[in-house]
């Protein structure tokens, strides 16, 4: 079945660095792709979709590229702020009102 | 708009109970999914409703139920608790034609 690989946390940054959690996907056919994040006792928030090959998903200065070639979809922020310390959970659905098909999540701190 | 939101937020149980957890989704959409997180994974498709039917079904046993209602408000229903179904059951809400799942903040169930 469809499955989700993401990057093992924890990731611990200094403010403004360079931010990449590294995503791949296994499925059949053409999935949309998803980043959701997840702060501390809250549920889930999309962070940005793409929805076919060679689409750019981008929102609060974080962005990824649906890769058909490598079957990845890798988040990468600039500069990242403390605000941005979360739980990070790559997914896929089939389309439309499939299931999301999630990854296990990798956990950001951000330190000042 | 209030979004989806969920009932109750903490729920405690003893094992062999039975517990029921509710949602209510955001205004306008038809489609209701509900995930289990375990502490450190990613959410797990439990299943989904639309038209007041279960439409999809992820890898759990029969002890776990749901109802849609009318106005679209949905209902997870765990019989026979086990201490493995202690999680963060969270619900989704989408439309039936579109892409997008918004998630409520969950419940927290402890089985003891």
């Amino acid at each position: 079945g469809d499955s989700v690989t993401q990057m093992e946390g924890p990731v611990t940054l200094s403010e403004e660095a360079f931010l990449t959690i590294n995503c791949t996907y296994t499925a059949t056919g053409y999935p949309s792709l998803f980043w959701y994040v997840q702060y501390p006792g809250e549920g889930l928030q999309l962070l940005l979709k793409a929805t076919k090959a060679d689409d750019k998903g981008s929102n609060k200065g974080f962005e990824a590229t649906y890769r058909k070639e490598t079957t990845s979809f890798h988040l990468e922020k600039g500069s990242v702020q403390v605000s941005d310390s979360a739980v990070y959970f790559c997914a896929l659905t089939q389309g439309g009102s499939e299931k999301l098909v999630f990854g296990k999540g990798t956990k950001l701190t951000v330190n000042p | 708009d209030a979004g989806v939101t969920q009932s109750p937020t903490h729920l405690i149980k003893t094992r062999g109970q039975q517990v029921t957890l509710r949602c209510s989704p955001k205004s306008g959409h038809d489609t209701v999914s509900w995930y289990q997180q375990a502490l450190g994974q990613g959410p797990q498709f439990i299943f989904q409703y639309y038209e007041e039917e279960e439409r999809q079904r992820g890898n759990f046993p029969d002890r776990f139920s749901g109802h849609q209602f009318p106005n679209y408000s949905s209902e997870l229903n765990v019989n026979a608790l086990l201490l493995g179904d202690s999680a963060l059951y969270l619900c989704a809400s989408s439309l039936r034609t579109g892409e997008e799942a918004f998630f409520g903040q969950g419940t927290r169930l402890t089985v003891v």
